[in-house]
C-alpha cells in the first residue's frame, strides 16, 4: 500500500535557527497536506499543495511540492518557541480517498 | 460551530470489555476517518468512510469495527478490548466530492483510551 515517510523523526534547534522536515511518498500524490500538532493537542491543517513544483509561503513557513509529486518539504525560518510541536505530512491513499499520514517530525525549540 | 466532537474524552477499559467511540461533525462533510496515535508511530488510519452507509478499512483495522448510519456520525467499536489498543484515538472529517481526494481534514479533540 501507499506509504508516506518523514524525516527526521525528531529535531531540536535553538531559537532563531532554521528547521526543515521532509516527506516522501512511495507513489505519486495528487496533493499533499501539512498539519501541526501542539503537545497535548490535535492535528491542525496548515496547507495543501496540488501542483508539481508548487511553493507556498505562510509567514516564516515555506512549503514545497516536488516536481514528480512524490516528495515535499516544510521549512521554518528563524524558529520561535511557538513553533514547537509535531509536523505531519499527509496524502491521499487507497483509491485516493483515504488520508495517510507520515509519522511526523517533532520539533523542540530552546530559547 | 462545534466542528468535530468526540465522545468520550477519556476511558479506562478492562481487557475483554467492549466500547463505542462516537464522532459527530456538523460541517456536512462527506469523508470521515478514525486514527490512532501511538508514540513514534504517527497517525495510523483505522477505518474511514466516504459517505453515509459506506466504510472501508485503513492501515490497522483489526480489532475494530465502524458504522456510518448517519452522515454526521461515525462510530468506532472495540468488541473485545486488548492492552495493545491503548492509544489516543482521533476522529477527523473532510469535504470532498465522493471518489475525489480529500480536502483539509478537521480533527476532534481525541479520546485517550487505556486498556488494563
Amino acid at each position: 500500500g501507499q506509504q508516506v515517510m518523514q524525516i527526521p523523526q525528531y529535531q531540536h534547534v535553538q531559537e532563531g535557527e532554521d528547521f526543515t522536515t521532509y516527506c516522501n511518498s512511495s507513489t505519486t500524490l495528487s496533493n499533499i497536506q501539512w498539519y501541526k500538532q501542539r503537545p497535548g493537542g490535535h492535528p491542525v491543517f496548515l496547507i495543501q499543495l496540488v501542483k508539481s513544483g508548487e511553493v507556498k509561503k505562510q509567514k516564516r513557513l515555506t512549503f514545497q511540492f516536488g516536481e514528480a509529486k512524490k516528495n515535499s518539504s516544510l521549512h521554518i525560518t528563524a524558529t520561535q518557541t511557538t513553533d514547537v510541536g509535531t509536523y505531519f505530512c499527509a496524502g491521499p491513499g487507497q483509491a485516493g480517498t483515504a488520508l495517510i499520514f507520515g509519522k511526523g517530525t517533532t520539533l523542540s525549540v530552546s530559547s | 460551530n462545534a466542528g468535530v466532537t468526540q465522545t468520550p474524552k477519556f476511558r479506562v477499559l478492562k481487557t475483554g470489555q467492549s466500547m463505542t467511540l462516537l464522532c459527530a461533525q456538523d460541517m456536512n462533510h462527506e469523508y470521515m476517518y478514525w486514527y490512532r496515535q501511538d508514540p513514534g508511530m504517527g497517525l495510523r488510519l483505522i477505518h474511514y468512510s466516504v459517505g453515509e452507509g459506506t466504510t472501508a478499512k485503513g492501515e490497522v483495522p483489526d480489532g475494530y469495527n465502524v458504522s456510518r448510519l448517519k452522515k454526521q456520525n461515525f462510530l468506532l467499536g472495540l468488541e473485545s478490548a486488548a492492552p495493545s489498543q491503548t492509544s489516543v484515538y482521533f476522529c477527523a472529517s473532510s469535504s470532498a466530492r465522493t471518489g475525489w481526494a480529500p480536502r483539509e481534514a478537521f480533527f476532534g479533540q481525541g479520546t485517550r483510551l487505556t486498556v488494563v
